[in-house]
């Protein structure tokens, strides 16, 4: 069974430009969640979605979005970068019906110049 | 404020003992608890989860929950130089959804 599936593995943006990032959930899991992880704050919750529901979300400015489509796929979207959304950006997911164990994908690499 | 607290480390102990890792959390309504482990550039993997106050074992982890006292632990036995990574303690508050708080991690070193 293929886990979870990030795409780009890694990206290199300017500050004020925009940039989406792409995960494929386990198949059967209905649940995304996605995660910034940088050396000085760890690992922070963004958002989680199920049903193409937003159920969830962390404390961040809205110039971070999200959604998930009816295939449980789901993007994350941050609008005018700035140096300091250089971060992993990990998704992760669940059953999300009832059980909320989850597994990460591999995570994009998110440079901001 | 939810909360989740680990000692950052670095905790060092020589092959083939017992490493003990501690987290502590500040929401009573937590409801499920878990340990991952993240090797340096990549992405953590999970290793126990655990919802029930007492032990939960599995081979040589074992995860101790007290819902009393907010604190969530992880034994590693036999420890083997490839157990050195950072683990991090998350803990999850099903609100609808659910939202998971991480500790900021304990960095393990096994010494060979």
């Amino acid at each position: 069974k293929a886990g979870v599936t990030q795409t780009p593995r890694y990206l290199i943006k300017t500050r004020g430009q925009q940039v989406t990032l792409s995960c494929s959930p386990i198949s059967g899991h209905r649940s995304v969640s996605w995660y910034q992880q940088t050396p000085g704050q760890g690992l922070q919750f963004l958002f989680e979605y199920f049903s193409e529901t937003q159920r969830n979300k962390g404390n961040f400015p809205g110039r971070f979005s999200g959604r998930q489509f009816s295939n449980s796929r789901s993007e994350m979207n941050v609008s005018t970068l700035e140096l300091g959304d250089s971060a992993l950006y990990l998704c992760a997911s669940s059953l999300g019906q009832g059980e909320d164990i989850q597994y990460f994908g591999a995570g994009t690499r998110l440079s901001v110049l | 404020q939810k909360e989740v607290e680990q000692n950052s480390g670095p905790l060092s102990v020589p092959e083939g003992a017992i490493a003990s890792l501690n987290c502590t959390y500040s929401d009573r309504g937590s409801q499920s608890f878990f340990w991952y482990r993240q090797y340096s550039g990549k992405s953590p993997e999970l290793i126990m989860f655990i919802y029930s106050n007492g032990d939960k074992e599995d081979g040589r982890f074992t995860a101790q929950l007290n819902k009393a006292s907010q604190y969530v632990s992880l034994l590693i036995r036999d420890s083997q130089p490839s157990d050195s990574a950072t683990y991090l303690c998350a803990v999850n508050w099903r609100t609808g959804g659910f939202k998971t708080i991480f500790g900021a991690g304990t960095r393990l070193f096994v010494k060979a």
